[in-house]
């Protein structure tokens, strides 16, 4: 079974500053996912990432993708007080998909 | 619709007693799929529909768990004799499915069903 590990696991981060968050995944996978989940709500898709080297950008979010080393990471620049949720990277395999446990980002004014 | 809709939100059940949560996907959505949340956790998959073939279904934890989409829409998964450790947020995704383009495979999530058993 596919396993996902990300880390950390609580971030409690000041606004203004950089940070990344780390996806871990133990298998070759098809594509590679990052959702945003605020309390109470669904997953919103974020970035897929589908090639070794890609990298996405959104806003102050930057998602990237080393299939070599089976590592994604989602770096934050200069975080605002919205960015507070639950960050969630997924693999797929077929038609699988395999969640990590999450980080739960709290921006401090 | 214009996002998955599921329902209900809530859901308090006693031990022993059968329960149905609902989803209806983004029309015209392939792809159907069902997780399960625990507090603190990520999803986890439980069962997969294209159009009304269940093509995986290694994800339910038991017998008790049941899921259908007869008509290749709305989809109903069914938890017979709940249990304490079923309590969990169960939530439904959908996607345009199909080989070929990435975008065809980011799946939609629902807001989840809220199952508490006591």
């Amino acid at each position: 079974e596919l396993k996902v590990e990300q880390n950390p696991l609580f971030l409690s981060m000041q606004e203004g500053k950089n940070y990344t968050i780390y996806c871990n995944y133990s298998t070759t996978s098809d594509r590679l996912y990052w959702y945003r989940q605020d309390p109470g709500k669904s997953l919103e898709s974020l970035f897929v990432l589908l090639s070794n080297g890609a990298v996405k950008q959104e806003g102050r979010l930057m998602a990237s993708l080393d299939t070599k080393a089976r590592l994604s990471t989602l770096h934050i620049t200069a975080a605002v007080h919205d960015l507070s949720a639950t960050y969630f990277c997924a693999v797929s395999t077929g038609n699988q998909f395999y969640f990590g446990t999450g980080t739960s980002l709290t921006v401090i004014p | 619709g214009a996002g998955v809709s599921q329902s209900p939100r809530y859901k308090v059940a006693k031990r022993g007693q059968d329960v149905a949560l609902r989803c209806d996907p983004i029309s015209g959505h392939v792809s159907l799929f069902w997780y399960q949340q625990a507090l603190g956790q990520g999803p986890e998959f439980l069962t997969y529909f294209q159009n009304e073939a269940q093509l995986d279904k290694s994800g339910l934890p038991s017998d008790r768990f049941f899921a259908e989409r007869p008509e290749g829409s709305v989809s109903t998964l069914k938890i017979q004799r709940t249990q304490q450790e079923d309590s969990a947020v169960y939530l439904c995704a959908s996607s345009l499915g199909g080989q070929g383009r990435l975008l065809r495979n980011i799946q939609y999530f629902g807001a989840g069903t809220r199952l508490s058993v006591l």
